[in-house]
């Protein structure tokens, strides 16, 4: 049983418009994050949402946008995308962001995203 | 502004020898350090976890922090060809912000 799952494993896309990736784990974890790795190979967080707090890096635009219906699912949106949105999107989780929780990240398998 | 840097490489060690991977790190709240292992099309695994000052051994690996010096190294003893990848340096400082990477290593180990 994978731990943290993703979907889909690719996205090709025209740019303008919406789509979504949807990311579930059943590890009972508290936390879940998106992350986006750029062509260069550069992971940088996006969001943390754990117990219903939200976590934005402010850095990510409000084109996107992480939804999440309960504890084990943070689906992520992107509204109008751009060629700049390219990128793999990793969705993680971990056991509580305090410290002594925090430290083992488990990876989903990622999402190729491709705009054209 | 929290930074986590890496040489990019690639480094390229032979099999069998001492592989030698080195991170430095600009915020001092920095709290726990990591380092992940990620091969090319996956996702990232983690590999060795250090809080406090000096080396912690982990069968082939050893994770080595110096706080004063803001320095985190991975050393992986008796390289293996299926050790080529990119290894990427994390630091946690607390709280909700998640881990902070570095851009990784890409390391080769030549057979």
């Amino acid at each position: 049983d994978t731990a943290v799952s993703q979907t889909p494993k690719y996205l090709v896309t025209q740019m303008g418009n919406d789509k979504s990736i949807k990311c579930e784990q059943n590890l009972g974890h508290d936390t879940m994050y998106w992350y986006k790795q750029d062509s260069k190979k550069f992971l940088k967080i996006m969001f943390s949402y754990n117990n219903k707090e939200l976590i934005i890096n402010e850095t990510v635009p409000n084109r996107f946008s992480p939804k999440s219906p309960d504890k084990a699912h943070l689906n992520l949106h992107i509204n109008s995308l751009e060629l700049g949105d390219s990128a793999v999107y990793f969705c993680a989780s971990s056991q509580d962001f305090t410290a002594g929780g925090h430290e083992k990240l488990f990876f989903g398998s990622g999402t190729q995203l491709s705009v054209l | 502004q929290k930074e986590v840097e890496q040489n990019s490489g690639p480094l390229s060690v032979p099999e069998g020898a001492i592989a030698s991977l080195n991170c430095t790190y600009s915020d001092r709240g920095s709290q726990s350090f990591f380092w992940y292992r990620q091969y090319s099309g996956k996702s990232p695994e983690l590999i060795m976890s250090i809080y406090s000052n000096g080396d912690k051994e982990d069968g082939r690996f050893t994770a080595q922090l110096n706080k004063a010096s803001q320095y985190v190294s991975l050393l992986i003893r008796d390289s293996q060809p299926s050790d080529s990848a990119t290894y990427l340096c994390a630091v946690y400082r607390g709280g909700a912000d998640g881990l902070t990477f570095g851009k990784g290593t890409h390391l080769i180990i030549q057979p």
